[in-house]
């Protein structure tokens, strides 16, 4: 069974950083591109950052370039995210999603002083 | 960036009556590779984003026969033959043909009248 766990989310001070985790299972992780995919209280889903196979390769909304980095260790069967410089508008539940055909529960991440 | 714009945004539903989703991008979502990557995704309340259509009209693992997608180009259409209470929640539909970034479209809410 595929299974995909966020970690790391929780309230930060604008300014400050946080790095999620993506913890999965039940799959040969290092052969799937994963997505970050945020969702602001009550409203949309909006897509965050990719990253492929191997780790060689990322994108990002614009809304975050330059700010988060997302990365993997296909060792560790784990993804991350690395918030730097956060704002109140990042405020939002995380989901990791592979290939957007599984999705984990998601961790909620709240910027503000 | 693409733009996907679904309507209608609500969607009051009689249980056992069908129901309509409209999905229109602002361009074409074939690739390159004749494929179609046009995809709906289900969010009941309190709960993760579940992928049911895959490639405009390819049902997912477990997903109801009830639900059906199709379309072609630019409109896209989700079908659910009849509506059960389980259904209730709010469905998206998103692009991954023109990438990056994968855009969402602003979801619509059915309900149960």
């Amino acid at each position: 069974e595929v299974q995909l766990v966020e970690s790391g989310g929780g309230l930060v001070q604008p300014g400050g950083s946080l790095r999620l985790s993506c913890a999965a299972s039940g799959f040969t992780f290092s052969t799937y591109w994963m997505y970050w995919v945020r969702q602001a209280p009550g409203k949309g889903l909006v897509w965050v950052s990719h990253i492929n196979s191997d780790g060689s390769s990322t994108t990002y909304a614009d809304s975050v370039k330059g700010r988060f980095t997302i990365s993997r260790d296909n060792a560790k069967n784990t993804l991350y995210l690395q918030m730097n410089s956060l704002r109140a508008e990042d405020t939002a539940v995380y989901y990791c999603a592979r290939s957007f055909d599984n999705w984990g529960q998601g961790t909620l991440v709240t910027v503000s002083s | 960036d693409v733009v996907m714009t679904q309507s209608p945004l609500s969607l009051p539903v009689t249980l056992g009556q069908p129901a309509s989703i409209s999905c229109r991008s602002s361009q074409s979502l074939v690739y390159s590779d004749g494929n179609t990557y046009l995809h709906w995704f289900q969010q009941r309340p309190g709960q993760s984003p579940r992928r049911l259509i895959y490639k405009v009209s390819n049902r997912d693992s477990g997903v109801p026969d009830r639900f059906s997608g199709s379309g072609s180009g630019t409109d896209f259409t989700l079908k659910i033959s009849r509506v059960e209470a389980e259904d209730v929640g709010v469905y998206y539909c998103m692009q991954g043909t023109h990438w990056p970034p994968w855009t969402f479209g602003q979801g619509t809410t059915v309900e149960i009248k």
